[in-house]
Order: C-alpha cells, then sequence, then structure tokens
C-alpha cells in the first residue's frame, strides 16, 4: 500500500515567520513530488513539484526532497495570513504516470497577523 | 480563461438513487482523472479518461461506479444504487497531455451527500 503520510497540524506561525510543512513517503520507487494548497471549499492548487534530491525555490515557496530518507518539504518564508490553508503533498506513480498521484492528508496552516 | 467545472457542486442522495457528477476540463485540455476525498482521508485515484477513452481505472471501485468522457460534453462519474459510504467529495481534474509535469488542474469538487 503506497502511502504519503503528513502531520495534519494544525500547524500555526506568526505572519513573516518560516513556515516547514513536512511529508513522508513509502513507495521508494517514486520520481515526482508535488504541493498543492487547498483553501476550504476550494479546488487543490499545484504550488511546487520536485523530482530531484535537493531544494527548489520559486519566490517565497522551497521544496526540499530527499530520496535516501523518502521526506519531502515545502518551506514557507515570511508567511502571510492569506497563505493559511491546507497543503497537501503528493507523490507521483513510481512507473512514471504523474497523474496517478498518491496525496496525503494534508496539514492545515494557520498563519497569525 | 475558466477553470475546471464541476457540478454540481453539492447533491444528496438516498441511499439506492443514482448520482451523476459532471466535469467539464479547462479549455484546450484532452485529458480528465477523477479523485475521490472520504472524510479526513486524501485525495485517491479514480480513473483517468481521454474523449471517448478510460485510460487507467484501476482506482475505480469494481460495482457501481463508471465514468464516461463523450466526445462532446463534460465527462461524467456516476454512481449507481448509492451507499452511505459513497458521501465523498469528488474532484475533477484535467490536463494538457498525460499528467504533464504535474500540473492537473483542479476543479472545487462535487460533495455528494448519501442519506
Amino acid at each position: 500500500q503506497k502511502e504519503v503520510e503528513q502531520n495534519s497540524g494544525p500547524l500555526s506561525v506568526p505572519e513573516g515567520a518560516i513556515a516547514s510543512l513536512n511529508c513522508t513517503y513509502s513507495d521508494r520507487g517514486s520520481q515526482s513530488f508535488f504541493w498543492y494548497r487547498q483553501y476550504s471549499g476550494k479546488s487543490p492548487e499545484l504550488i511546487m513539484f520536485i523530482y530531484s534530491n535537493g531544494d527548489k525555490e520559486d519566490g517565497r515557496f522551497t521544496a526540499q526532497l530527499n530520496k535516501a530518507s523518502q521526506y519531502v518539504s515545502l518551506l514557507i518564508r515570511d508567511s502571510q495570513p492569506s497563505d493559511s490553508a491546507t497543503y497537501l503533498c503528493a507523490a507521483g506513480n513510481s512507473g512514471g504516470s504523474n497523474y496517478k498521484l498518491t496525496f496525503g492528508k494534508g496539514t492545515l496552516l494557520t498563519v497569525n497577523p | 480563461n475558466a477553470g475546471v467545472m464541476q457540478n454540481p457542486r453539492h447533491l444528496v442522495r438516498r441511499r439506492g438513487q443514482e448520482a451523476r457528477l459532471r466535469c467539464s476540463p479547462m479549455k484546450g485540455h484532452s485529458h480528465v482523472y477523477w479523485y475521490r476525498q472520504l472524510p479526513e482521508e486524501g485525495l485517491k485515484f479514480m480513473v483517468y479518461l481521454q474523449k471517448e477513452n478510460i485510460i487507467d481505472e484501476s482506482g475505480m471501485p469494481k460495482e457501481r461506479f463508471s465514468a464516461e468522457f463523450p466526445k462532446e460534453g463534460p465527462s461524467i462519474l456516476r454512481i449507481q444504487q448509492v451507499v452511505r459510504g459513497d458521501s465523498a467529495a469528488y474532484f475533477c481534474a484535467s490536463s494538457t497531455r498525460q499528467g504533464g509535469t504535474g500540473e492537473l488542474f483542479f476543479g472545487e469538487g462535487s460533495r455528494l451527500t448519501v442519506l
């Protein structure tokens, strides 16, 4: 059973702080990893994807991947109240099909003004 | 450019009735995916369709569930003889090509409640 585990939270950080979201996955064959943001009652929205070990930065967001530890993280710098949402970690299928994603249950992030 | 459109957003059915959920992909997208989110669970892949073809239905329950994406019109997820365990949020996603770089664009979901 392929699994993606996330701490459900809620994770609460003050405005301007760094929010750190973590995720582990069980399928060692997974090659691609994704972070989605989902506001309550809204659609999941892709924030970042990462395929290679190391860090990938995009604006205030940094995704980190460590395949040896089967660990993915998302850092949000200078957190804003508008970042308050549920963050979903997902792993692509080990067969390389990026449509069959395995999602974690999500981490609820609250950024306090 | 409209996003992925799903309707109805909310649907209430009694046990034994049928539920039909519709999904119109983003303009220019020919690949459609259905995911289900049960209460307190993560999104789970159900089925992948292109126009008139089911490409991968490995996540679909064997009975009562079917999906189609006709040449004209939206994709439809059909659940026959619904049971309480079918209560969930059903999300549709679309992409320009198979999975793209993971850029599945999701709709806002259809929330099915079975009484």
